[in-house]
């Protein structure tokens, strides 16, 4: 079982560029998130979705756009990548079985490496 | 404004001694709490949790108390491993909506 995936492990993009980060899951989890990880900052949300088909805004969502087409893909959109989105991107799933303890347990990616140039 | 916060970004502790690692919280709205802890070039893993109705959880070297009023939780390891060396986050729930807060992170590193 792979977990979640993410692509590609790393990055460089010029500024003004536009740029995919993938994530897939083979978990089945209803409950998708990006965060980015920045020193000194931990762990930032940038938007998630509860179930396929919804999307939501999280703590630093400007710059980003999401889609939710399937269960399984969470793609991360940067339309005009500037130099302060370099950062560290997990993308993280959760089971969200409702009334359960352990909707709030996310299971995260490896990660993906972006530096803005 | 940080919700959450590890206010000490790093601790070192000799192999065999407790590591305790603290989180402050201000949302007296938050009712599940989490660590996780991170390799390098890892994904972060969940380690342990505690919802706040209980004030102490136990999962084997690790043991997380929670102190409501004083909107503190912290996070014990006993004895400490070498492989215990880590980035740990502390996280808090945001309503029941799924969605975790975490806090900046503390960087333990474990001597052997």
């Amino acid at each position: 079982i792979a977990g979640i995936t993410q692509a590609p492990t790393s990055q460089i993009l010029a500024a003004g560029r536009r740029m995919t980060l993938r994530c897939t899951q083979d978990m089945r989890h209803n409950a998708m998130y990006w965060y980015r990880q920045d020193l000194g900052l931990g762990l930032r949300l940038i938007h998630y979705s509860n179930t396929a088909g919804t999307t939501g805004k999280g703590e630093v969502p400007d710059g980003y756009s999401v889609s939710r087409a399937n269960t399984d893909d969470f793609p991360l959109t940067l339309a005009s990548a500037v130099p302060s989105q370099t950062s560290v991107y997990f993308c993280a799933s959760s089971d969200g079985a409702s009334g359960e303890s352990e909707v709030y347990e996310q299971y995260f990616g490896p990660g993906t490496r972006l530096t803005v140039t | 404004d940080q919700q959450v916060k590890q206010n000490s970004p790093s601790l070192s502790v000799q192999e065999g001694r407790i590591s305790i690692l603290n989180c402050d919280y201000t949302n007296s709205m938050f009712d599940y709490f989490l660590w996780y802890k991170k390799y390098p070039a890892e994904g972060p893993t969940f380690l342990i949790s505690i919802s706040s109705i209980k004030d102490k959880n136990e999962d084997g070297r690790f043991t997380v108390f929670l102190n409501k009023s004083a909107k503190h939780l912290s996070l014990h390891i006993v004895p400490s491993q070498p492989g215990d060396s880590a980035v740990y986050f502390c996280a808090a729930n945001s309503g029941n909506t799924g969605k975790l807060i975490f806090g900046q992170g503390t960087t333990l590193q474990v001597k052997p």
